[in-house]
């Protein structure tokens, strides 16, 4: 499958902060998915997005279908130590089976 | 709720042997997925399946087979286990939109 961009690839935050995060592909998709990992646990799904301009929350989460279908980002306010983990942007294209991934950012916080 | 489950958290193999990774989903999803986390290398794709019977190789497929006989179900095999197979490796499913990750499983190969 194709390897979205991601970045950062990490970040170090303070508890309290907000955090933003994106994903750009060079193709244009139908789907974004957000995914969190927790250490030794499989990811779990946060938000999906379905159209293109789409601005969807999850909690302290929010997320966004860009306009031109090839990019999205995730934010997340007020961060908390529970947030820690690697997020990953994934991307599905018209007609495609497949799940594209980004390669991950981990977040860690500093309390 | 329970969604996407693999068969162990956690496997020791010796190298040489055939393994058997299986995944059950419960989301009548036509489409399952291996995937295999490294760190420093992200989630990579080693087969996919869009249907019972059908499989479709991803970006890392030697070395693995898989075998997909009813839908819900969806195996990775490893026909003769290498140490550089050790990994976490971890199976999806989805629909038209969405995906459902397992809590993968573990595996070490001495």
């Amino acid at each position: 499958g194709q390897q979205l961009n991601q970045s950062p690839q990490s970040m170090f935050i303070q508890e309290g902060e907000d955090v933003s995060m994106n994903c750009t592909s060079s193709s244009i998709f139908n789907t974004w998915l957000w995914y969190k990992q927790d250490p030794g646990e499989g990811p779990v799904l946060l938000i999906a997005l379905y159209k293109a301009g789409e601005l969807t929350s999850n909690g302290r989460l929010t997320a966004q279908f860009g306009i031109t279908r090839k990019d999205s980002f995730l934010n997340i306010s007020a961060s908390i130590p529970s947030d820690v983990g690697i997020y990953f942007c994934a991307g599905q294209g018209p007609n495609d089976y497949k799940l594209s991934f980004g390669a991950g950012t981990t977040v860690t916080v500093r309390a | 709720d329970v969604k996407v489950t693999q068969s162990s958290r956690y496997l020791v193999k010796r190298t040489g042997e055939k393994v058997f990774l299986e995944c059950v989903q419960d989301m009548d999803h036509e489409n399952m997925f291996w995937y295999r986390q490294d760190p420093g290398l992200g989630l990579r794709l080693i087969y996919f399946s869009y249907d019972v019977k059908m499989k479709e190789k991803g970006d890392i497929p030697e070395g693995y087979s898989v075998s997909r006989e009813k839908k819900e179900r969806f195996s990775l095999i490893l026909e003769s286990a290498s140490t550089n197979q050790t990994s976490m490796y971890l199976c999806a499913s989805s629909g038209t939109a969405s995906g459902d990750f397992g809590p993968g499983t573990r595996l070490t190969v001495t």
